[in-house]
């Protein structure tokens, strides 16, 4: 598959479960990103991965754990979440050097029950 | 760091009338202003972008246009077409940085 993918597309969880959502990018990016989408919200940008060093943490509470083991690879480990926490939650890819122009995954709507 | 303001929050037109939709922004070194369209249950997907060295780009029916004076940009959609409708988002670029400041985002509803 091209592009970039998530899995799974849909996860409901209780606050005390762990889970993981996992990003793949197929287009041979270096940089790759965490948004947090919720209704009526701008998108938030959670954390930004360069060639597989994290460069950015937006202030995200530690109940959310990112992984970027190689530059295809991207996860977000989830852990006593709260409800507030329900949303949408996208991974996009670029060039290190193009960061403006990035390519988004369909991703994950997570509820938090 | 960056903050972006976008208006409306929602914008009908009728099918063949033109669309605008306006985005500020807070720091002057900001360099890049890409458009993302989100059509409904999708992801964004970039659309168009500018870059701060220009005034304006235009893409078949969508153009947009940058003031850096007035630190706003803008983005204009001619002959609007049913398959127009979605949310767009604007965004800024710190050129020395990695990472996008969204806007909160405009719903188009382009009635036939």
């Amino acid at each position: 598959e091209t592009g970039v993918t998530q899995t799974p597309r849909h996860l409901v969880m209780g606050m005390t479960n762990k889970k993981s959502l996992k990003c793949e990018q197929h287009l041979g990016h270096n940089a790759m990103y965490w948004y947090k989408q919720s209704a009526k919200k701008p998108l938030e940008l959670m954390f930004v991965y360069n060639f597989k060093e994290q460069t950015e943490n937006n202030s995200v509470p530690s109940r959310f754990s990112p992984e970027c083991p190689n530059s295809s690879h991207l996860f977000l480990h989830l852990h006593t979440l709260q409800p507030e926490d329900s949303a949408l939650y996208l991974c996009a890819s670029s060039q290190e050097d193009r960061t403006y122009e990035q390519y988004f995954g369909p991703g994950t709507r997570l509820t938090v029950t | 760091g960056e903050n972006v303001e976008q208006h409306p929050s929602t914008l009908s037109v009728q099918e063949g009338d033109s669309a605008v939709i306006k985005c500020t922004y807070s720091d002057s070194a900001s360099n890049y202003f890409p458009w993302y369209k989100q059509e409904l249950g999708k992801r964004p997907q970039l659309i168009i972008d500018i870059r701060s060295n220009v005034g304006e780009k235009k893409d078949q029916r969508i153009a947009v246009t940058l003031n850096k004076t007035a630190k706003h940009f803008s983005l204009h959609i001619t002959e609007t077409q049913p398959e127009d409708s979605a949310v767009y988002f604007c965004a800024a670029e710190l050129n020395a940085g990695n990472m996008l400041t969204f806007g909160g985002g405009t719903r188009l509803m382009v009635k036939p």
